[in-house]
């Protein structure tokens, strides 16, 4: 079993629907979970990051955690055609105390217009 | 968020030859700097976490002597990529992290492209 899985997709969606992304992690002494945006042939951005359970929204995006499922989510509300991207979910474990993240292989996002 | 440089921001280079990547963090104090490598439609591999001062740690299967990394100050480390290969074609990131806000965030560089010839 991956450390962080995600679905590689691709997902699609429509312009101004709300496009679900999902990850489960392994280890269940984590303590934070990050998102981060890729485009193809940029370095990863930070979205938000969440570390307590339930929703934390900003603006159009919405990270969900439930620690009992070993489960975290990001909803991207109004998806626009410029959120097509890769979407990287990161955890930082209980074994790590550098702030080491282990990332997912990440989600593909297609918004068609 | 905070802002990490990379230099240079691509390199082409001969079989053989070393190449060297800066990162640099330009508006905080990084306490950890990571390196990552990234072969195309893959996703990020964490290759070494380098601290301040200290030796880099690095990930499993990642060879320290051909990937030397040095970390001279809070807010500058460097990764040589010693007589490179083919093989090592590939984009090099890397990320600065400090602590704030409750979590460890990490801030990532523009990243390197390295292609060897």
């Amino acid at each position: 079993q991956k450390e962080v899985e995600q679905n590689s997709g691709p997902l699609s969606v429509p312009e101004g629907a709300i496009a679900s992304l999902n990850c489960t992690y392994s280890d269940r002494g984590s303590q934070s979970f990050f998102w981060y945006r890729q485009y193809s042939g940029k370095s990863p951005e930070l979205i938000m990051f969440i570390y307590s359970n339930g929703d934390k929204e900003d603006g159009r995006f919405t990270a969900q955690l439930n620690k009992a499922s070993q489960y975290v989510s990001l909803l991207i509300r109004d998806s626009q055609p410029s959120d097509s991207a890769t979407y990287l979910c990161a955890v930082n474990p209980l074994s790590s105390n550098t702030g080491k993240l282990i990332f997912g292989q990440g989600t593909t996002l297609q918004v068609k217009p | 968020g905070a802002v990490v440089s990379q230099h240079p921001s691509w390199v082409i280079c001969k079989s053989g030859t070393s190449v060297k990547i800066e990162c640099r963090s330009l508006d905080f104090q990084a306490t950890t700097m990571f390196w990552y490598r990234q072969f195309p439609k893959q996703s990020l591999m964490l290759m070494a976490t380098s601290n301040e001062g200290s030796k880099a740690t690095y990930e499993q299967g990642v060879e320290k002597d051909k990937f030397l990394i040095n970390h001279a100050s809070l807010t500058l480390s460097t990764l040589t990529v010693t007589s490179a290969h083919p093989e090592d074609s590939s984009f090099y990131i890397c990320s600065a992290s400090g602590r704030r806000r409750g979590a460890n965030e990490q801030f990532f560089g523009p990243g390197t492209r390295l292609t060897v010839l």
